[in-house]
């Protein structure tokens, strides 16, 4: 079973550019997430979809950070524009129904982001 | 808000000595998840419990969830240098959102 496909793996921007992140998720699977981690510090979730719907954006800063998932499938995740705090690891993890509560979630290898 | 906190947040070890992660909620938990991640990998997941005072074994690792269901631990027993890593609770709130306590990196010397 091929896993949660993120890209790209690195990326370097100079502060007040754009950037977009690109995740796959396990195929079959309704929910799909993304989580910010920075240095030294646990996974934050950004934005939860299950299929093609927003189930919890409440962390997500949505003057600078978008995310659509239009087919249910794929995913991608902007910042426009950066700033030097967003410098971290997103990480993109999916899991087969997510609202239930005993569900698994599967995370990709992550983007790290480092803005200058 | 809602809180998960993780101690330590470092572990240096000897290989075969004994190592233990804490987790505590703020609030009670509906289940809680143990992640590992390994230096530039993401996290893994290893475990999942449910019920109050549960305890599940997977080889040399003791998982255990408090009566209360706001608390956890990790146990590894006879440390190897393999267990190096970051290990993660994530305790899962009654919305349903997953929340990760800050991590206890473990560093074992040979």
């Amino acid at each position: 079973e091929a896993g949660v496909a993120q890209s790209p793996r690195y990326k370097i921007i100079e502060k007040r550019q754009s950037v977009a992140f690109w995740c796959n998720p396990i195929s079959g699977h309704a929910t799909l997430y993304w989580y910010q981690q920075i240095l030294g510090q646990g996974p934050k979730l950004l934005i939860q979809f299950q299929n093609n719907g927003v189930v919890d954006d409440s962390q997500l800063p949505k003057d600078r950070f978008s995310a659509e998932r239009l087919k249910g499938v794929d995913s991608t995740l902007k910042i426009q524009p950066a700033k030097l705090e967003d410098s971290a690891v997103y990480l993109c993890a999916s899991s087969l129904e997510g609202v239930r509560a005993r569900d698994t979630q599967y995370f990709g290898p992550g983007t790290r982001l480092t803005v200058l | 808000g809602q809180q998960v906190m993780q101690i330590p947040q470092y572990q240096h070890v000897q290989e075969g000595e004994d190592f233990t992660t804490y987790c505590n909620s703020s609030t009670t938990l509906s289940n809680i998840q143990w992640y590992k991640q390994r230096p530039g990998g993401h996290p893994v997941f290893l475990i999942q419990l449910v019920k109050s005072g549960e305890v599940k074994k997977q080889k040399r690792l003791t998982f255990q969830f408090g009566e209360a269901k706001k608390n956890s631990s990790l146990h590894i027993t006879a440390t190897q240098t393999t267990d190096v890593g970051t290990y993660f609770c994530a305790g899962r709130v009654w919305t349903g959102k997953l929340i990760f306590g800050q991590g206890t990196t473990l560093q074992v010397k040979p």
